[in-house]
């Protein structure tokens, strides 16, 4: 059974620091991309980066470049999403999302497994 | 950035009832579209993707259509456990994005 255990989440201060890791399992880890998504209060859902199989190649939407850098280490199937120069509008759940397809190469695409989620709260 | 259009917002019917949800893409995104339901508190679960290939699990009585800009979600008779909100995702161009939404709620 694919599980996905998103942890790391908190309060921080803007222009903060955080660093999310999504403990994965049940699957072979390095053949699938990965994703982070999010949640703000009372909004949809927004994609906020990915990553292939390989961990070759990563990806973000234009709001995090710069400030979030996402990873995968296989040795530990896990997956992380550093966030640095934390922003007020970050504040969300983040959900890490395992990609339907196993292909080690190809960017993120649908997400067929998805962790409960973790809060990141952005305030002064 | 291809931008995602989800109508209606709100949908109240009953069980039983048949429901449909619309998506247009800003630009053509051939069948690149990928169906999600999320209920409050719980994951996004993946319904349909490719537009109209169901997700392993998925009862037949949701279906999804189109191509291009104009995507269709279809549940024929909606059980109690389907009403929560519907998201639209295209996956043709980076940054992979979502629609805003479709609430469906029991009339």
């Amino acid at each position: 059974e694919v599980q996905l255990l998103e942890s790391g989440g908190g309060l921080v201060q803007p222009g903060g620091s955080l660093r999310l890791s999504c403990a994965a399992s049940g699957f072979d880890f390095s053949s699938y991309a990965m994703s982070w998504v999010r949640q703000a209060p009372g909004k949809g859902l927004e994609w906020v980066s990915g990553i292939s199989g390989s961990g070759g190649s990563t990806y973000y939407v234009d709001s995090v470049k710069g400030r979030f850098t996402i990873s995968r280490d296989e040795s530990k199937n896990t997956l992380f999403l550093q966030m640095n120069s934390l922003r007020v509008e970050d504040t969300a759940v983040y959900y890490c999302g395992k990609d339907a397809i196993a292909t080690r190469f190809q960017a993120p695409q649908q997400f067929d497994s998805w962790g409960q989620g973790t809060l990141v709260t952005v305030s002064p | 950035e291809v931008v995602l259009t989800q109508s209606p917002g709100s949908l109240s019917l009953s069980p039983g009832e048949r429901a449909t949800l619309s998506c247009r893409a800003s630009q053509g995104i051939n069948i690149f579209l990928t169906w999600y339901q999320h209920r409050p508190g719980q994951a996004p679960r993946l319904l349909m993707y490719g537009a109209s290939t169901r997700a392993t699990g998925i009862p037949d009585r949701f279906s999804g259509s189109g191509s291009g800009t104009d995507f269709t979600l279809t549940i024929s008779r909606l059980e109690p456990e389907d009403f929560a909100v519907y998201y639209c995702q295209q996956y043709d161009s980076s940054p992979i994005t979502f629609g805003p939404g479709t609430r469906l709620e029991i009339k």
